[in-house]
């Protein structure tokens, strides 16, 4: 069984600063991929940024980056440049690469975003 | 863009009664899941489903709990006799292939009274 671990409940950052968001997970696979989704108070759940674990090159996305160290099991967001509408709650998720693929996600943490 | 249609947004419903929740998924794609969040609490895996089967489901979908895919586009979630504390978001989602990303839909909010 898969676990992932948020252990920021709430973080707050000051507009155009950059903030990371931490997230670890414990897995017996060796194929998988990992995910940072955003859920804004509508609780849309927004994919934000997605890494393989095959990949050693870290995934960008515009603003948005991750810190993936497979062997210690870590996968960090880094939200560069903060913005208003980034105040949201943020889960980290592990997918194994199987038929059933699916979904584990961490407790989330709670991001805000100051003036 | 293509995305991930649920239906409806929110439904209010008395404990006992039955209650259907409606998904379509993105066209092209083979596997479907329903997740359930409690308010404040994390997003928890309900069920998997692929090639027309349950490929995989949870503690919590229980004998209360069947999922469908009646028609070759619709993918339904039935609770058939719902509890207060199946008071929940309930999100579908759906993949192309086990190695891409799950796309969501903006979830239903079921509110069991």
């Amino acid at each position: 069984a898969q676990t992932v671990t948020q252990s920021q409940p709430e973080m707050s950052v000051q507009e155009a600063e950059t903030v990371t968001l931490s997230c670890t997970y414990d897995t017996s696979e060796n194929n998988y991929y990992l995910f940072w989704y955003k859920q804004p108070p509508s609780r849309q759940m927004i994919l934000v940024i997605r890494q393989e674990a095959y990949k050693q090159q870290n995934a960008t996305e515009n603003r948005f980056s991750v810190n993936f160290q497979k062997a210690a099991k870590s996968f960090s967001l880094k939200i560069s440049d903060s913005q208003l509408g980034d105040t949201a709650m943020y889960f980290c998720a592990f997918i194994p690469n199987t038929n059933a693929g699916k979904s584990t996600f961490g407790d989330g943490t709670t991001l805000t975003v100051k003036p | 863009e293509p995305e991930v249609t649920q239906t409806p947004s929110h439904q209010v419903t008395q404990m006992g009664q039955e209650v259907i929740l409606r998904c379509v998924p993105i066209s092209n794609h083979l596997y479907f899941y329903w997740y359930r969040q409690i308010l404040g609490q994390k997003v928890e895996f309900l069920v998997s489903f692929y090639n027309n089967e349950i490929s995989e489901k949870s503690e919590i979908f229980d004998d209360q709990f069947s999922v469908e895919r009646p028609d070759g586009s619709n993918f339904t979630l039935k609770i058939r006799s719902t509890k207060l504390e199946d008071s929940a978001m309930y999100f579908c989602a759906s993949r192309w292939a086990p190695n891409t990303e799950a796309f969501f839909g903006q979830g239903t909010r079921l509110t069991v009274v």
